[in-house]
C-alpha cells in the first residue's frame, strides 16, 4: 500500500537533546511538508521541501532543521534551540503543485520534551 | 496574504440532526479551498476540494461543501450527523507559495 509513514509515533525528549522525527512516502511525490499542531492553533507550517536537495522554511521554522537527500524522505530535526518543542507532528506529501492537489498525510509523531 | 478563519472551536449536534461547519478564506489570488478531518491522534484525511470547477463539492462519508464567493466562503455540511463523525475538522487554502494554510479546527461532538 502506498503511503506516509512517520516514527515514532511517540517520542520523549530531555531538554537540550536534539530529536529527529522520520517521514517517509512511497507515493512517488516531490514536495513534502512538516507541520506542528498544538491545541486550538489548527497546524502551522515548519518546513517545505518541493524537490530533492532543495527546502524553504515554513511560518515557525526557527529551532528546526530538515534534510531532503532523497525523494522519499523528509526527517525533521527538533533542535535544543527550540523553546517549547512538545507538539503533534505532522507530515504530509504532495504530487508537487498544491494548488489543486491535496496533501497527503502521515499518522503523526507526538513529541514530549520531559 | 491567505488566512482562514473557522467560526466556533466546538460545535456540538444530535445524532441525526445537520452538521454545518463555518469557514470563511482571505486569498489575493483565485482560492483552491479544502476540508480535512482528524481522528484522536491519526493525521488528516481528506474530506473534499473545491478547485474552481462546481462550486458544490461532495466529498466523502456524506459531506459536501459549497463555495460562494461573495461571502468568501466554504462552509461544510452534512443532512444527518452519525456518531462516527465525530472528529476535528480543518478548512485550508492553498497558499501563494505552495503550501497550505489551515484555520484552528474545529471539534464536532456528536450527542446519542
Amino acid at each position: 500500500d502506498g503511503g506516509i509513514t512517520q516514527s515514532p509515533k511517540y517520542l520523549f525528549r530531555k531538554e537540550g537533546q536534539n530529536v529527529t522525527l522520520s517521514c517517509e512516502q512511497n507515493l512517488n511525490h516531490d514536495a513534502m511538508y512538516w507541520y506542528r499542531q498544538d491545541p486550538g492553533q489548527g497546524l502551522r507550517l515548519i518546513y517545505y521541501s518541493q524537490i530533492v536537495n532543495d527546502f524553504q522554511k515554513g511560518d515557525i521554522a526557527e529551532g528546526y532543521s530538515v534534510s531532503r537527500e532523497k525523494k522519499e524522505s523528509f526527517p525533521l530535526t527538533v533542535t535544543s534551540a527550540q523553546k517549547n518543542p512538545t507538539a503533534f507532528y505532522l507530515c504530509a506529501s504532495s504530487i508537487g503543485d498544491i494548488t489543486y492537489n491535496e496533501q497527503f498525510f502521515g499518522p503523526g509523531t507526538r513529541l514530549t520534551v520531559l | 496574504a491567505q488566512s482562514v478563519t473557522q467560526l466556533g472551536s466546538h460545535v456540538s449536534v444530535s445524532e441525526g440532526a445537520l452538521v454545518l461547519l463555518r469557514c470563511n478564506y482571505s486569498s489575493s489570488v483565485p482560492p483552491y479551498l479544502f476540508w480535512y478531518v482528524q481522528y484522536p491522534n491519526q493525521g488528516l484525511q481528506l474530506l473534499l476540494k473545491y478547485t474552481s470547477a462546481a462550486t458544490l463539492v461532495k466529498g466523502i462519508n456524506g459531506f459536501e461543501a459549497e463555495f460562494k464567493k461573495s461571502e468568501t466562503s466554504f462552509h461544510l455540511t452534512k443532512p444527518s450527523a452519525h456518531m462516527s463523525d465525530a472528529a476535528e475538522y480543518f478548512c485550508a487554502v492553498s497558499g501563494v507559495e505552495a503550501e497550505l494554510v489551515f484555520g484552528q479546527g474545529t471539534r464536532l461532538t456528536i450527542n446519542p
